[in-house]
């Protein structure tokens, strides 16, 4: 199993909803990522998860809130956001500690924020 | 990181190979070359990474200059499969942060 799968695919969400993505992998990966991807503009890294702790947080506003639960499943939450929050959310994993630290991705979340 | 130059966009045709170059004048010795590309509405596919030897595997081949300030993929047979975004990644073993570019909008056509 070399998936990385995120839910929702789409969602839809108003500015003072509160609504969380979830990625989940089964390759026994120890690094989570988390990336949004505005149209046509590359993916922009937000966060990194190293063996369940969080080890990078590129300044990301407090309004989005990754979590750990365990070493197969990542999390983001997301409260009162803005309508430029509105994206293609990105997950990804990695085998840490191997010299090829290739990134797995999943499909990613479309989020519209109205 | 070092960091990396591409062209904006590339077109190819089918069953021909697709060759996409990647400046890097920069790099540190301890950097790899890691090459990714991204179809249309799907995340990142990692495709190959090399140090300073050539590399292939399945999908491509990389070919890094003996100075390291540069390289190319080259996609052998393209297919209209291969229409991607590409992106060129230069980054050090062990460092969690893939930053991607800008990249190469490859078209290939029919």
């Amino acid at each position: 199993d070399t998936e990385v799968t995120q839910t929702p695919k789409h969602l839809v969400m108003g500015m003072t909803n509160k609504k969380s993505l979830k990625c989940e992998q089964h390759m026994g990966h120890r690094a989570m990522y988390w990336y949004k991807q505005k149209a046509k503009k590359p993916p922009e890294l937000m966060f990194v998860y190293s063996y369940e702790k969080l080890s990078i947080n590129e300044s990301v506003p407090s309004r989005f809130s990754p979590e750990c639960p365990n070493s197969s499943l990542l999390n983001l939450h997301l409260h009162a956001l803005q309508p430029e929050d509105s994206a293609l959310y990105l997950c990804a994993s990695s085998q840490q500690g191997q010299y090829n630290e290739k990134l797995f991705f999943g499909s990613g979340t479309q989020l519209s924020v109205l | 990181d070092a960091k990396t130059t591409q062209p904006p966009s590339m077109d190819c045709a089918e069953g021909r190979a697709a060759n996409l170059p990647c400046n890097h004048s920069t790099i540190s010795g301890n950097e790899y070359v890691y090459w990714y590309r991204q179809i249309h509405s799907q995340g990142p596919q990692y495709i190959i990474h090399g140090l300073k030897n050539n590399e292939t595997n399945e999908m491509a081949s990389l070919i890094i200059t003996e100075d390291r300030k540069s390289s190319t993929l080259i996609l052998p047979h393209a297919t209209l499969r291969d229409t991607a975004v590409y992106y060129c990644i230069v980054l050090r073993l062990g460092n969690e942060k893939l930053t991607f570019g800008t990249g190469t909008r490859l078209t290939i056509i029919p």
